[in-house]
């Protein structure tokens, strides 16, 4: 089965501090990952993709087959991370199947 | 338009009416998904159309859920005999063809509510 596992529902970290947001993935063949966010009254958009590796707003995220996870990482997180984080699995030609999401709060 | 346009942006209705739920695409996208983001269930997919082709109903939790395309762009998502558990925030998407990986453009999604 197809499935994406987000453990937390919920993240606070202070400014400046380092992120991580835990993404585990289920699905037999070669995965393509996504992360999505939704910020604070705005669409979900998207963030990054692996098949880019790539860094947005900061942001990287590792695929690692050996232990199926797609973690979503940034050193030194700021006020404006604040958001909604959902990681996502592309299964068959175009569908999206998408984690519980996680809820990142930035203290100052 | 600029961006996934979807009306009305909160619906509130009794239980055991029917609803429809509208979402315009992005000019030229030829792909068109409805998604259902329900508290303390996350994103889920319900139907996925691409151009001429027969849409991929695989994610509709049941038979009172229809969806269709008209012309290749507008598409009406249609809910009868409403329950309480149909209460979510139905999200569309849209994207391009041309061989791999379009990322999806969502909308802002419609509110619904059933009393």
């Amino acid at each position: 089965a197809q499935r994406v596992t987000q453990p937390e529902k919920l993240l606070s970290v202070f400014k400046g501090a380092p992120v991580e947001l835990k993404c585990n993935y289920s699905y037999s063949g070669s995965p393509e990952l996504f992360w999505y966010v939704q910020y604070s009254r705005q669409r979900l958009q998207l963030l990054l993709r692996h098949i880019s590796r790539e860094s947005i707003k900061g942001f990287t995220a590792d695929l690692n087959k050996g232990e199926t996870s797609f973690h979503l990482k940034k050193p030194f997180a700021q006020e404006e991370d604040s958001a909604m984080y959902y990681c996502a699995l592309l299964s068959g030609a175009q569908k999206l199947v998408f984690g519980q999401g996680t809820r990142l709060t930035i203290n100052p | 338009g600029a961006g996934v346009s979807q009306s009305p942006s909160n619906k509130v209705t009794e239980k055991g009416k029917d609803v429809e739920l509208r979402c315009d695409p992005i000019s030229g996208h030829t792909a068109l998904y409805w998604y259902r983001q329900s508290l303390g269930q996350g994103l889920e997919f319900l139907i996925y159309f691409q151009g001429n082709s027969a849409p991929d109903k695989s994610g509709l939790p049941s038979d009172r859920f229809s969806a269709e395309r008209t012309g290749g762009s507008v598409s009406t998502l249609t809910i009868q005999r409403t329950q309480q558990e149909d209460s979510a925030v139905y999200l569309c998407a849209s994207s391009e063809t041309g061989g791999g990986y379009q990322p999806q453009h969502f909308g802002d999604g419609t509110r619904l509510s059933i009393l």
